[in-house]
């Protein structure tokens, strides 16, 4: 059991530039989970997965963001055109049943 | 909606205090309950959690017991140590499952020698 990893675990980008963030859960968890988290606040639920299917998506989730999960394995978290606002740690997480959740190192995230 | 409510921190101890970090919660029906921890630099960390109503959740010295009738699932730990600094986040999912954590704003604890 290796955990949950993400790559790259920091990132700063000139506003007005896509990024794009990768999650490689635990094997065989079926379930994969993206959040953001500003400092001071606890995480704020983006997406969800099971399998290749995305289930859920919060309103925090702007057309400029994007999620995949091609073959139920990894999944890539994408923003087009960053903003200032977009600055935050984000952070995967994969679970193999309806409660435990396990989460990566995270992402951070600097938009200039 | 469903909501997780933290005392607000900075809490600070000195090694071998007793720490209660409050926890309430507002969900329709039976959440799941968790504690979550966060050392300087490193990703969340499942710490403990309790599924239904009067169960005690514990591990590495920490204990936390659900009570529905005060809605509340306060962290204890009868004497911290200095690596137990970190920031602490109360979580729930919703009774229906299948669907993400919804966190407190954590709590940050320091212990000093």
């Amino acid at each position: 059991d290796t955990g949950v990893s993400q790559d790259p675990r920091h990132k700063i980008t000139k506003r007005g530039q896509n990024v794009t963030f990768r999650c490689d859960p635990i094997s065989e968890h079926n379930r994969l989970y993206w959040y953001r988290q500003t400092l001071g606040q606890g995480p704020e639920f983006l997406t969800y997965f099971q399998n290749e299917a995305q289930l859920e998506k919060s309103r925090l989730l702007s057309d400029r963001f994007s999620a995949e999960r091609p073959k139920g394995s990894f999944s890539t978290l994408e923003i087009q055109r960053t903003e200032q606002g977009d600055s935050a740690m984000y952070l995967c997480a994969s679970s193999p049943d309806i409660d435990t959740q396990y989460f990566g190192p995270g992402t951070r995230l600097t938009v200039l | 909606g469903d909501s997780v409510t933290q005392m607000e921190g900075p809490v600070t101890l000195s090694e071998e205090a007793f720490l209660t970090i409050n926890c309430t919660y507002t969900a329709t029906g039976y959440p799941s309950l968790f504690w979550y921890v966060q050392y300087p630099g490193e990703g969340l960390q499942l710490l403990l959690k309790a599924t239904k109503a009067d169960d005690k959740g514990s591990n590495k010295g920490f204990e936390a017991t659900y009570r529905k009738e005060t809605t509340s699932f306060h962290l204890e730990k009868g004497s911290v140590q200095v690596s137990d600094s970190a920031v602490y986040f109360c979580a729930l999912i919703p009774f229906s499952g299948n669907t993400p954590l919804v966190f407190g704003k954590g709590t940050r604890l320091s212990v000093i020698a």
